[in-house]
């Protein structure tokens, strides 16, 4: 059975880089990961996508391994806006869409 | 800019109503999605529909039931609502060419089924 599995919840502070890490044992063969911020009472917003290794955008990078089992989203230099719910995306076997349960980010002054 | 409308931000129905919750993307997005979020359980998708008329269940479909007639537009339909149902309902959408394929979400609908 597919399972997307994420830590519950992280703090950090302002300043810090904050690595959020994806469980996903049964990704499809050709798809790729995707992670959405959500802030509340908002749908989540795309935040970054990679298939593998590393992609980096203005806002964050995406760390993959060779087997894909997992990937870990890192937010540089966060501050007090980047407090939010954090979700990894993925397609597994069987063309099953899953998201994983959600990581609660709280930045601190 | 992509954008997701959801023809509600917050509903109040009574149990056995039919609820209708309406979905509306301006970028001629092949994919649209039902969502339901609920507290520690996350995004659980209900229903997803890849071309117009065409429709298929995603994990929770049951005590639901979907309708796409037009490309821009897909609605989620509560036969007869119950509490359980209670919940944050989000709309999303994508290109549909295959591959790396983003999403893009609604404001959400809060539901309150009393």
């Amino acid at each position: 059975l597919a399972k997307t599995t994420q830590p519950i919840s992280m703090d950090s502070y302002e300043g810090q880089e904050v690595n959020i890490t994806c469980s996903h044992n049964n990704i499809a063969t050709n798809d790729y990961i995707t992670w959405y911020q959500q802030f509340p009472s908002q749908g989540p917003r795309f935040i970054i996508q990679g298939y593998k290794t590393k992609v980096t955008n203005e806002v964050a990078s995406l760390f993959i391994p060779a087997d894909r089992k997992s990937s870990t989203l890192s937010l540089p230099r966060v501050s007090l806006s980047d407090t939010a719910v954090y979700y990894c995306l993925v397609k597994a076997a069987g063309n099953k869409l899953t998201f994983g349960g959600g990581t609660r980010v709280l930045v601190k002054p | 800019d992509v954008k997701v409308t959801q023809s509600s931000r917050y509903l109040v129905k009574r149990t056995g109503e039919k609820v209708f919750l309406e979905c509306v993307q301006d970028m001629d997005h092949e994919n649209m999605f039902w969502y339901r979020q609920d507290p520690g359980l996350g995004l659980r998708l209900i229903y997803f529909s890849y071309d117009v008329k065409m429709k298929e269940k995603g994990d929770i479909p049951e005590g639901y039931s979907v309708s796409r007639e037009k490309k821009e537009r897909f609605s989620l339909i509560l036969e007869s609502a119950s509490t359980n149902q209670t919940s944050m309902y989000l709309c999303a959408s994508s290109l549909g060419t295959g591959g790396a394929e983003t999403q893009y979400f609604g404001p959400g609908t809060r539901l309150l089924v009393l």
